[in-house]
Formats: C-alpha cells, structure tokens, sequence
C-alpha cells in the first residue's frame, strides 16, 4: 500500500526565514508526486506535479524538489500569507489513486 | 463562479438518519472524486467516477453510496448515519483520470453526527 509520511507536523518560522518541508514516500512505481496548500475551512489548492528523480518546480517563493524516496518544499523568505497547511500526495501508476500525508502546518509571523 | 461546489456546507444530524451531499462542477473535467478529511487532517479517497463510471472505490462501508448522473455532478448519499462518520467530506474534479494538472477541491462539507 502506498505511504506518505510528512514531517515536520508543524513548523512556525519569522517573516524572511527560509526553510524546508519533507515529504518521504513508499509506492509501487510512482507516476507522480503532488503539493497541495490548504487554508483554514477550504479545500486543497493545486500546487506542483513531479515526475521524476531530480525535478524541480517553482512557483513565487515555494520550491519543490523530488528524489527516489523523498520530495522537499522549500519556502524561501515566506510571508505571513504563506501561512496553510501543505498536502504531499504520491500516485501510483496501476490505478491513479492519489494517497495524501497528513500534512505540515507552516505559521509565518510577521 | 464557483468551480467545484458541494452543498451543503455544513450537515448536522442525529445518528442513524440518511443524508446526500451533493457535487457540481462546471470545469468540463471528466473525473470527479469524494475523499473524507477526519478530526487528524487525513485526507482519504472514498470514490472516483470518470465520465460516470466508477473506477475507485476503497474499503467504504455499504452505507456510502456515490452516484454519478452526469459528468459534472457526483452525489454521495450516506445511510444509518454513525458518530464515527463525523468529518468533512470534499468533492473534487479532474481534467482526467491522470490529474496531472492537479486536483480541483470543492471547499467541503462538515458533517457532524450527534
């Protein structure tokens, strides 16, 4: 079956205080790997797909970086609004299920 | 416009009654899904149509039945309501099966049984 563990739980950084959200994954043969963002009472927001070892996506101040076992979300000089919940999600190539971990609360004070 | 609506918002109802959750979208996507999101923030996939077909269906109790009459509607009508049903319950679309433009969620339905 496949898994995603997502650490850490909970992450709280300044305003301008890089860091890195990890997401590591067991699937039989992966077809993709997903970010999500969720808010407070709303569904998940589409972020990044990633494919394949050493694929790199970017979008304003997030980054997400994928190898053979894990996937990084790197958040370079968040802001406050940055602040939401980030959903990893693996999928398998046998029926397209999408698995999610239980994600990382970031909080970015101003 | 709203791209992916459930309705309703919130369901608050006594245990053992019957209740549906209804989905629309107006993406022109041909996959619809409804995953459960529990008291912890586990997002699980319950069901997946595609262009009406059911193609998931994960160890669900009986009492959940999906029922797709159109390619833009996907309802889930839920018996003998239990307390351990209690969560949030969302709707989402995709372009097709594959998703690789991503998921689009609905914003969710808290269903709280007493």
């Amino acid at each position: 079956e496949d898994q995603v563990t997502q650490s850490p739980e909970a992450l709280r950084l300044q305003e301008g205080e890089s860091s890195s959200l990890n997401c590591s994954y067991t699937v039989s043969g992966l077809r993709g790997l997903f970010w999500y963002r969720q808010d407070p009472g709303k569904g998940p927001e589409f972020l990044f797909t990633l494919y394949s070892a050493g694929e790199e996506k970017e979008k304003e101040r997030l980054k997400a970086t994928l190898t053979k076992k894990e996937s990084f979300l790197h958040i370079t000089a968040p802001k406050p609004e940055d602040s939401a919940t980030y959903l990893c999600a693996v999928q398998g190539g046998s029926n397209y299920k999408l698995t999610f971990g239980k994600g990382t609360l970031l909080t970015v004070n101003p | 416009d709203t791209a992916v609506s459930q309705t309703p918002k919130y369901l608050v109802t006594q245990m053992g009654n019957d209740k549906s959750i209804k989905c629309e979208q107006n993406l022109g996507h041909d996959t619809m899904y409804w995953y459960k999101q529990d008291s912890k923030k586990f997002l699980k996939i319950m069901f997946s149509y595609n262009n009406k077909e059911l193609i998931i269906n994960e160890t669900v109790p009986n009492r959940f039945s999906p029922k797709s009459p159109d390619k833009a509607h996907l309802n889930l009508h839920i018996n003998s309501l239990e307390l351990g049903d209690s969560a949030v319950y969302f709707c989402a679309s995709s372009q097709d099966v594959r998703g690789d433009y991503g998921y689009t969620f609905g914003s969710g339905t808290r269903l709280t049984v007493v």
